[in-house]
C-alpha cells in the first residue's frame, strides 16, 4: 500500500505548459482507468479537477488535462497563470479496495 | 449543490479517543458513498477509509494504518457519517476531511472544509 511517486515540484512561467507525472504499479494506476487529480491551494480543501485518467470536472479550465502510460499517469497544465500555482495531487482505485494518493506537487509560477 | 460539514476536531492526548461527524446535505444521502481523507500539517493527503451506502452492502474500508482503531459509520436518517477515532497517536494528527464518494471506483468529487485533530499531551 505505498503511495504513489509524483515530484516534490515543479514550476514554468506564465503561458507555458508543464507535466506533473504520478507513478504506481499495475495494481493500482496501470490496473484501472481510475485515476483523478486535485487542486489544493494553501488553506483550502482540494478540488478535482481530472477524473477516469482523462475527463475533465465540469467547470474546469480546458488547461487542463489528463493522459496515462502503462504505470505513469500525468496531468498537463497548458498555457499556465498564476491562479494555477498550488499543490496538485493524484489517487488512484487500487486492487485492495483502498484508495492511494500520491505525495503531492507544489507548482510554482514564475 | 451538495455540501459537507465536518466538527468534532479538537485536542486529544495520545492513547485516546475522538469523534468526528459530518453531516451532508444536497444530495440523496442513503445513495452516497463516503470516505474520509486526513492530512498532517505541512504534508500530502491520505486516505483513512469509505463507506458504502446500505444500497452498495454498507461495507467499510480502511488504509493499513489505521484500520482495527478507526471506525467510519453512518446514520441515513441523519444524514450523517461518522469516524471513530481510538488509541490516537501523534501521526494521526492532521486535518480530517470528509468526502463524497461519486463512483464505485472511488472518485471523490466533493470535500467538505476540514476539521483539526491535534494528538498531544
Amino acid at each position: 500500500q505505498s503511495a504513489l511517486t509524483q515530484p516534490a515540484s515543479v514550476s514554468g512561467s506564465p503561458g507555458q505548459s508543464i507535466a506533473i507525472s504520478c507513478t504506481g504499479t499495475s495494481s493500482d494506476v496501470g490496473g484501472y482507468n481510475y485515476v483523478s487529480w486535485y487542486q489544493q491551494h494553501p488553506g483550502k480543501a482540494p478540488k478535482l479537477i481530472i477524473y477516469d485518467v482523462t475527463n475533465r470536472r465540469s467547470g474546469v479550465s480546458d488547461r487542463f488535462s489528463g493522459s496515462k502510460s502503462g504505470n505513469t499517469a500525468s496531468l498537463t497544465i497548458s498555457g499556465l497563470q498564476a491562479e494555477d500555482e498550488a499543490d496538485y495531487y493524484c489517487s488512484s482505485y487500487s486492487s485492495s479496495s483502498i484508495v492511494l494518493f500520491g505525495g503531492g506537487t507544489k507548482l510554482t509560477v514564475l | 449543490e451538495m455540501q459537507l460539514v465536518e466538527s468534532g476536531g479538537g485536542l486529544v492526548e495520545p492513547g485516546g479517543s475522538l469523534r468526528l461527524s459530518c453531516v451532508v446535505s444536497g444530495i440523496t444521502f442513503n445513495y452516497a458513498w463516503m470516505s474520509w481523507v486526513r492530512q498532517a500539517p505541512g504534508k500530502g493527503l491520505e486516505w483513512v477509509g469509505r463507506i458504502k451506502s446500505k444500497a452498495g452492502g454498507g461495507t467499510t474500508d480502511y488504509a493499513a494504518v489505521v484500520k482495527d482503531r478507526f471506525t467510519i459509520s453512518r446514520d441515513d436518517s441523519k444524514n450523517t457519517v461518522y469516524l471513530e477515532m481510538n488509541s490516537l497517536k501523534s501521526e494521526d494528527t492532521g486535518v480530517y476531511y470528509c468526502t463524497h464518494v461519486g463512483s464505485i471506483w472511488d472518485r471523490i468529487d466533493s470535500w467538505g472544509q476540514g476539521t483539526l485533530v491535534t494528538v498531544s499531551s
